[in-house]
């Protein structure tokens, strides 16, 4: 069974400083990854994905996470984070054959924009 | 506009009351699921269904029930039996891929909140 570990719970940045929320998994093989969204109070919304090919992904709202196989990580980060990128960050494995397939979430990192 | 619409927004059960939360999408998603959300616990599955009339348990089913009886509609019950219910509760849904299911794009209601009184 595959597992996802986001070592961070909170982190703060201040507004205009680059940010890199951390990843780690762990399976056998290599899984499908997500980074998903969350702001207070609301659903989930996807940034961006990884299932194979070019192992650095850009995504939405200036976001990109790079995927490493030797490091079983897929972290995200983004160059100079904005007041409006407060907000919950979930990475996710999606791993399995066959008629056992499931996506794990991770426990999510808060993020804190300071002015 | 299409989404994922999940009713109520608020939602407070009383000592051995069953409470339906409501969930329904007009994306003609084939795939939906339940999950729920504790604080530094990330989404945990409930329930899935790939398929109407068909579903099947996640990794916290006990206490809960679901049906899918058309496929924009996923209810879940949360009984009597769950003696933990407060969580955030959150309906996905996702264009299943047949054999992908790992590789599915999730898309997400705005979730209730359930409080005991």
């Amino acid at each position: 069974a595959q597992s996802v570990t986001q070592p961070d719970i909170h982190i703060t940045v201040s507004e205009g400083a680059s940010l890199e929320l951390r990843c780690n998994y762990s399976y056998g093989a290599t899984p499908y990854l997500f980074w998903y969204v969350q702001s207070p109070g609301q659903g989930l919304q996807l940034l961006l994905k990884y299932f194979s090919g070019d192992t650095l992904v850009q995504g939405i709202k200036g976001f990109e996470a790079e995927f490493k196989r030797s490091q079983s990580s897929f972290n995200l980060r983004k160059p100079s984070v904005h007041w409006s990128d407060a907000a919950e960050y979930f990475c996710a494995v999606g791993a399995g054959s066959g008629g056992y397939q499931k996506v794990t979430f991770g426990t999510g990192t808060k993020l804190q924009v300071i002015p | 506009d299409g989404g994922i619409t999940q009713s109520p927004k608020y939602l407070f059960r009383k000592e051995g009351q069953n409470v339906t939360l409501s969930c329904e999408q007009n994306l003609n998603h084939d795939a939906m699921y339940w999950y729920r959300q504790d604080p530094g616990q990330g989404l945990r599955l409930i329930y899935y269904s790939q398929i109407v009339n068909d579903f099947q348990k996640g990794d916290i089913a006990e206490g809960y029930s679901v049906s899918r009886e058309k496929k924009e509609s996923f209810p879940l019950t949360v009984t009597s039996a769950q003696k933990n219910p407060t969580a955030f509760y959150l309906c996905a849904s996702s264009k299943a891929s047949s054999g992908a299911l790992a590789k599915n794009i999730q898309y997400f209601g705005a979730g209730t909140r359930l409080s005991v009184l």
